[in-house]
């Protein structure tokens, strides 16, 4: 299995900008989930969803972020417009069921420098 | 509501020592699973162990275990004979079901270990 995928590893945009982060979960699994890692706030979740559905999206900052889920292999966060402080390392996650002894599987990250 | 506390934001130890690392919960949930997860200067997730709500032992993986006490929710990694490669970002993260399916985690200890 080649874990989850997140694309692009690295983006680098300039404030007022649109961006649009890539996860492909590993097939099978049913709940994929948004966060956002800062040296201030730590991992906050964003949002999850649950076969393909958004369960929860409490940990959106604001209008300006928004998540889709088309399919089962592939979700986007989109910032638009993006600012300075959006500047953090964006993690996918996925998991089968919903149970508590599932954990989850991590992608590689996107680090986001808004400038 | 859920929250994880990890109190040291560093520890440091030398090759071939055990290591804890502090790690107190709060739920009210009965059911819920207890992970720890490394994040190493690459910056990936790295699923270490878990441990059950309803486990009778302490979870164990290598030279990881978990020194769980349900009464004082408290879920402390132990690391035994610590090598240079254990230098980490080391989070604690709760995942329960009455609120939900994320994960929510703490704010981590950075473990430095020297020769």
């Amino acid at each position: 299995d080649a874990g989850v995928i997140q694309s692009p590893r690295h983006e680098v945009t300039e404030m007022g900008q649109e961006v649009t982060l890539r996860c492909k979960p590993i097939s099978g699994h049913d709940y994929l989930f948004w966060y956002r890692q800062t040296m201030m706030r730590g991992l906050e979740l964003l949002i999850y969803f649950n076969n393909n559905v958004p369960i929860d999206d409490s940990g959106m900052p604001e209008d300006r972020f928004s998540a889709k889920m088309p399919n089962a292999s592939f979700s986007t966060l989109k910032i638009q417009p993006s600012e300075p402080r959006d500047s953090a390392v964006y993690f996918c996650a996925s998991s089968l069921r919903g149970s508590a002894n599932y954990g989850y599987t991590f992608g590689s990250g996107t680090r986001l420098t808004v400038v | 509501a859920q929250k994880i506390t990890q109190t040291q934001p560093g520890m440091f130890v030398q090759e071939k020592e055990a290591v804890t690392l502090d790690c107190t919960y709060d739920t009210s949930d009965p059911s819920y699973g207890l992970f720890w997860y490394k994040q190493p200067s690459s910056g990936e997730m790295i699923f270490l162990i878990y441990q059950g709500s309803y486990d009778q032992q302490n979870a164990t993986e290598g030279r990881y275990s978990l020194n769980f006490q349900k009464a004082r929710k408290s879920a402390n990694l132990v690391i035994s004979a610590s090598q240079l490669g254990d230098s980490a970002m080391y989070f604690c993260a709760m995942r329960a079901i009455k609120a939900g399916t994320a994960l929510i985690f703490g704010k981590g200890t950075t473990l430095s270990v020297s020769s």
